[in-house]
C-alpha cells in the first residue's frame, strides 16, 4: 500500500511568488489534514477535509492560504502571495473515518526568500 | 499553557537502558493518545496510540496513560542506536471519530553506543 505522498519535496521561492503543494492520501482514507512546523515550534493544524468538503479550517493561518481537494481525491495547497513567515514544513497526513489514527507524508519543505 | 507540552531534550541514554519519554496536556476532554518518532528529514511514524488508562505494550515499546494526572509517557527498552529520533506526543480532543489533533514539540532522543 502507498503511503501519503507530497510533491515537492522542497520548494524555494522569492516573497510575493505564488507556490501549491500537492498531497496525495492512502488510497481510501476519506480524512485528510494539513500541517505546518515552523522552525523550532510544534507541528500545528491547518484544516481537515473529509472527502472533497472542508471539516475544519480554523488552522488556516489568512486568507492568502487555499486549500482545495477536488473529487475527494489528492489536495492542493495553495499560498499566494508568499510572506516570508510561510516557511516553514508543510506536512499532509491522512486516515480513515471512525477516529483511525494518522498517517504522515515526507513532508514539503517551503522556504520563502 | 501549551496544549501538549514536551521536554525537547535531548534525552540520552546508553544502549541497552530504558528511555523514558514524558507528555502532558491541558485539554481534559481528550480522548485518545498517540506517539509518533520522527527521523531527520522524514515524516511522524505513529508507532503508538492509547485510548484509556493504563499500560500498553507493543514489542519494546510500552505506553503509559493517566488522564486523572494528564500524563501520558512512552518506554522504549533496550534502547538501540537506531532508535535516536524525535518522539512527538499528539493528543486527539475531536470527538464522535473527528479528530483534531495537537502536538507536543517533541523530545530529541539519543542513543549512545
Amino acid at each position: 500500500e502507498a503511503g501519503v505522498t507530497q510533491f515537492p519535496s522542497h520548494s524555494v521561492i522569492e516573497k510575493g511568488q505564488t507556490v501549491t503543494l500537492r498531497c496525495d492520501p492512502i488510497s481510501g482514507h476519506d480524512n485528510l489534514y494539513w500541517y505546518r512546523r515552523v522552525m523550532g515550534k510544534e507541528i500545528k493544524f491547518l484544516l481537515h477535509f473529509v472527502k472533497e468538503s472542508k471539516q475544519d479550517e480554523s488552522g488556516m493561518p489568512n486568507n492568502r492560504f487555499l486549500a482545495e481537494r477536488t473529487g475527494g481525491t489528492y489536495s492542493t495547497l495553495k499560498v499566494q502571495p508568499a510572506e516570508l513567515e510561510d516557511s516553514g514544513v508543510y506536512f499532509c497526513a491522512s486516515s480513515q473515518s471512525g477516529g483511525k489514527p494518522q498517517h504522515f507524508g515526507d513532508g514539503t519543505r517551503l522556504s520563502i526568500l | 499553557q501549551k496544549e501538549v507540552e514536551q521536554n525537547s531534550g535531548p534525552l540520552s541514554v546508553p544502549e541497552g537502558a530504558i528511555a523514558s519519554l514524558n507528555c502532558t496536556y491541558s485539554d481534559r476532554g481528550s480522548q485518545s493518545f498517540f506517539w509518533y518518532r520522527q527521523y531527520s528529514g522524514k515524516s511522524p511514524e505513529l508507532i503508538m496510540s492509547i485510548y484509556s488508562n493504563g499500560d500498553k505494550e507493543d514489542g519494546r515499546f510500552t505506553a503509559q496513560l493517566n488522564k486523572a494526572s494528564q500524563y501520558v509517557s512512552l518506554l522504549i527498552r533496550d534502547s538501540q542506536p537506531s532508535d535516536s529520533a524525535t518522539y512527538l506526543c499528539a493528543v486527539n480532543r475531536g470527538s464522535g471519530g473527528y479528530q483534531k489533533v495537537t502536538f507536543g514539540i517533541g523530545t530529541k532522543l539519543q542513543v549512545i553506543p
